[in-house]
């Protein structure tokens, strides 16, 4: 039962590359999300997918691009990664109905230099 | 606009001492959800906890005990007899309208033998 797969989990980049974070998840959830986290700031949300065909922005959407592929697959894409965008990403999904928790990969460590 | 505030950043205790962490939020809904995830030093986010906003029972599993207050908008957690595997830190979250979290910016517990 692997649940919420990210890969990969380490990344360095540097300025101006591009790079996409994969995450699958093996529940069947409706909902998938990305957050970022960041030192003294918690997560915040990236961009949420509330079912297969649907994304929609959240907190800190910019210089971040997503696509939902299929019901298992949510995707983040830095087009030209910047040093602002050094942090750990964190993948998320959730059942549909009442709100049931998230459930989260183990993150993704990216650094751009 | 929801707003979760955790405002203790770090806190040490001593191993088998009871610790209490804060968490105040803000919210315009009227049914909403509240969450505590732990994060370890392993870095993976580990749910513990949802309560909803109508359910104001205290609930207490083995040493962990959460306080809801609807009057106070505070959902704090207590961690009792606290032991070195409680080190890690800890988000409250609090559920949006779209069923997305606002996470707070984490305790950061560091239990020492």
């Amino acid at each position: 039962n692997a649940g919420v797969t990210q890969t990969p989990k380490f990344q360095v980049l540097k300025t101006g590359q591009s790079m996409t974070l994969q995450c699958a998840q093996d529940m069947n959830h409706n909902s998938m999300y990305w957050y970022r986290q960041d030192p003294g700031m918690g997560l915040r949300l990236i961009y949420y997918s509330a079912s297969e065909g649907t994304t929609d922005k959240g907190e800190v959407p910019n210089g971040y691009n997503v696509s939902r592929l299929n019901k298992r697959e949510f995707s983040l894409r830095l087009e030209s990664a910047a040093p602002s965008q050094t942090s750990v990403y964190f993948c998320a999904s959730r059942d549909q109905g009442v709100p049931q928790p998230q459930h989260f990969g183990d993150g993704t460590r990216l650094s751009i230099l | 606009a929801q707003k979760v505030t955790q405002a203790q950043t770090e806190i040490s205790v001593v191993e088998k001492e009871d610790v209490t962490l804060d968490c105040v939020y803000e919210t315009r809904d009227t049914t909403y959800y509240l969450f505590w995830y732990k994060q370890p030093p392993s870095g993976e986010l580990v749910f513990l906890i949802r309560r909803n906003s109508f359910d104001e029972q205290n609930e207490i599993s083995g040493r962990y005990s959460w306080n809801f207050q609807k009057s106070t908008s505070s959902f704090n957690f207590t961690i009792t007899a606290s032991q070195v595997v409680d080190s890690a830190v800890y988000f409250c979250a609090l559920s949006g309208p779209a069923r997305q979290l606002t996470f707070g910016s984490g305790t950061q517990l560091t239990v020492l033998p």
